[in-house]
């Protein structure tokens, strides 16, 4: 079967850095996806990856190895509000999503 | 204004109702999608439609039944809602020609099913 791994919670330190990982095993792989979404609210894209390697986009960086079926967020100089969950989703082979059930990152002052 | 809209926000109902669930975008997306989250689990996706006469199960459609009425409206409907439907849905779009497939999520509707 298809399954996406990913820790339940996490907590870090305001200003400190975090990293998210997630595992995934699917039937073939079209690209990775990281959705942030805060509590009752929709999620919104944060990265995509599709070749091995790091993508940064400012304080957000997605880490990709198609080898490992592995996939880590890295989040820099932590704020308030980066309280969210975090999604990870892969496209499988017919190019559907399959989620993960995503990590709540707490964020303490 | 929202891009993708989602109607009713909030909605109680008795088991046996029939209940529809609206959304409508102006993203100019060929794709929409409907998803059901629940607490500790990923998002599951009940229909998905890629145009106006393409509609297509996903992997927990029983219960569920979908009209794609425009290429801006895709509705959900629940013939004779039961209390384990109750979650939040919400509607997607996506963009064909975006290499990256990014969904695009409406502000969701919490369902309550008594």
């Amino acid at each position: 079967g298809q399954n996406i791994d990913q820790p339940t919670e996490m907590t870090a330190t305001e200003g400190a850095i975090v990293q998210i990982n997630c595992t995934y095993q699917t039937s073939g792989f079209n690209g990775l996806f990281w959705y942030q979404q805060h509590a009752g609210e929709a999620p919104t894209f944060l990265s995509y990856n599709v070749l091995d390697g790091l993508e940064e986009k400012g304080r957000f960086s997605s880490f990709l190895s198609r080898s490992k079926g592995y996939s880590y967020l890295l989040l820099k100089e932590l704020q308030m509000k980066d309280s969210a969950s975090y999604l990870c989703a892969v496209m499988d082979s017919n190019y559907q999503l399959i989620w993960g059930a995503g990590t709540k990152l707490i964020i303490k002052p | 204004d929202a891009d993708v809209t989602q109607t009713p926000r909030n909605r109680i109902t008795k088991t046996g109702k029939r209940i529809m669930l609206e959304c409508s975008q102006t993203k100019g997306h060929d794709r929409m999608y409907w998803y059901r989250q629940d607490p500790g689990l990923g998002l599951q996706l009940i229909y998905y439609s890629f145009d106006v006469k393409d509609i297509n199960k996903g992997e927990i459609s029983d219960g569920y039944s979908v009209s794609r009425q425009a290429q801006a409206k895709f509705s959900l409907s629940l013939e004779s809602a039961i209390p384990n439907q109750t979650a939040l849905y919400f509607c997607a779009t996506s963009d064909r020609g975006r290499d990256t497939g990014e969904l695009f999520f409406g502000e969701g509707s919490r369902l309550t099913v008594l």
